[in-house]
């Protein structure tokens, strides 16, 4: 069955330090991935997605996030986070197939 | 555009009421989904349609839970009778249409759901 993991729950970095936020997939074909953000009380915002090509993608806000097809994984970095970073993330993949499933997300928290 | 509008923004409901929240997706999009999002389970596609027309209900929990699209600008989520467990943000979206993985789905802010 297809999955999505985003394997932490809750990650705290300082300002300014970097980030990698997990996100590892089961798909019988590689899917198109995305990555959404959520602020607290907002809805979710597109930041990336990957269709093909070239496995690096950037985003919006600074984001980026690497296909790596080996590991099934779409991991999402940021060299220097600020505090409007703080939101939960959420990997989606796409089956291709009118369908886009959820990860269940992990929480960023910025530390002063 | 306003984006993607839905009502209320919070409902509070007691158990057994019927609750019915408003989405409308933006003009000219084919498509439109339901999802559910709660801490125990993150975001759960409910339903989409295409349209109008329902496409894939397999997510709608159970019966009590009942979605329609009379027209293109504006959708419908009841849940009847609604429980404590149906507590939760449901969010809709919209999407201009197919290729579906080429095109973003734009995200509504969503309705929080409390049933006392």
């Amino acid at each position: 069955a297809q999955s999505v993991t985003q394997p932490d729950i809750h990650i705290t970095v300082s300002e300014g330090a970097s980030l990698e936020l997990r996100c590892n997939y089961s798909y019988g074909a590689t899917p198109y991935l995305f990555w959404y953000v959520q602020s607290p009380g907002q809805g979710l915002q597109l930041l990336l997605k990957y269709f093909s090509g070239d496995t690096l993608v950037q985003g919006i806000k600074g984001f980026e996030a690497e296909f790596k097809r080996s590991q099934s994984s779409f991991n999402l970095r940021k060299p220097s986070v600020h505090w409007s970073d703080a939101a939960e993330y959420f990997c989606a993949p796409d089956d291709r197939d009118d369908k886009i499933i959820f990860g269940k997300g992990t929480r960023l928290h910025i530390l002063p | 555009d306003a984006g993607v509008i839905q009502s209320p923004r919070h409902e509070v409901t007691e158990m057994g009421q019927e609750v019915t929240l408003r989405c409308k997706p933006i003009s000219g999009h084919d498509y439109l989904f339901w999802y559910r999002q709660t801490m125990m389970r993150g975001l759960e596609l409910l339903i989409y349609f295409n349209n109008n027309v329902p496409i894939d209900d397999s997510g709608m929990p159970e019966d009590r839970f009942s979605a329609k699209m009379p027209n293109a600008s504006f959708s419908t989520l009841k849940i009847q009778p609604s429980e404590p467990r149906d507590s939760a943000v449901y969010f809709c979206a919209s999407n201009p249409g197919r290729p579906l993985s080429t095109d973003t789905q734009y995200f509504g802010p969503g309705t929080r759901l409390t049933v006392l």
